[in-house]
């Protein structure tokens, strides 16, 4: 089956601080989305990206679709304690259809 | 939460005994999901539905089973639930479409604890 590596798998922010996370996958997919999950809650969607080169941004972040369409991007910038999470990647579409597969998450803390 | 509602949202059972858990929508999409979230794994698809009665398996669904007999219910019942089906477990709801059916709207998970 494919494979789904998320990166880093946690990471501590500090206010004002860029922060970026990653997904690459064995697999070519036609979409990729970004997720967040905050304590207690079930994941939001942040960022559908749908064309392999694409740059989309959501206020403070930012989300590239891979050109070889197996990995995408997220940027932070200048980060705020709400930002505190966990991201998930979710790659779908090609041979996995409407099922998406979820990467293992990037748990985003502040630092103490 | 998009009009989702999942219950119980926290519950204990032993370890042998049934459990249901209720996805409950008010949004008239027409797909469903059930997920369950562990540390180090993200999210895996248990079980999905198209529509009413059109169920399929998702990549671990060995030891559940589910019912979509109304369009804004989904059931996941564990028949006889064992400890490493303590989890998360999290509904998804999405509309088909090019452009939506990926986007998948989550309620707010239930705690299954299995002792």
């Amino acid at each position: 089956g494919q494979q789904l590596n998320q990166s880093p798998q946690s990471m501590f922010i500090q206010e004002g601080e860029d922060v970026s996370m990653n997904c690459t996958s064995s697999s070519i997919f036609n979409t990729w989305l970004w997720y967040k999950q905050d304590p207690g809650e079930g994941p939001v969607l942040l960022i559908a990206l749908y064309k392999a080169g694409e740059l989309t941004s959501n206020g403070r972040l930012t989300a590239q679709f891979g050109i070889t369409r197996k990995d995408s991007f997220l940027n932070i910038s200048a980060s705020i304690p709400s930002d505190v999470g966990i991201y998930f990647c979710a790659p779908g579409g090609g041979a996995a259809g409407n099922k998406l597969t979820f990467g293992g998450g990037t748990r985003v803390l502040v630092k103490p | 939460d998009a009009g989702i509602t999942q219950s119980p949202r926290h519950k204990v059972t032993e370890t042998g005994t049934p459990v249901t858990l209720r996805c409950h929508q008010t949004e008239n999409h027409r797909y469903m999901y059930w997920y369950r979230q562990d540390p180090g794994h993200g999210l895996r698809l248990i079980h999905y539905s198209y529509g009413v009665k059109d169920t399929d398996k998702g990549e671990v669904s060995d030891g559940y089973s589910v019912s979509r007999s109304k369009t804004e219910d989904f059931l996941l019942t564990l028949e006889s639930a064992t400890s490493s089906q303590t989890s998360v477990y999290f509904c998804a709801i999405s509309d088909p479409g090019p452009a939506t059916n990926e986007k998948l709207f989550f309620g707010s998970g239930t705690q299954l604890s299995v002792l």
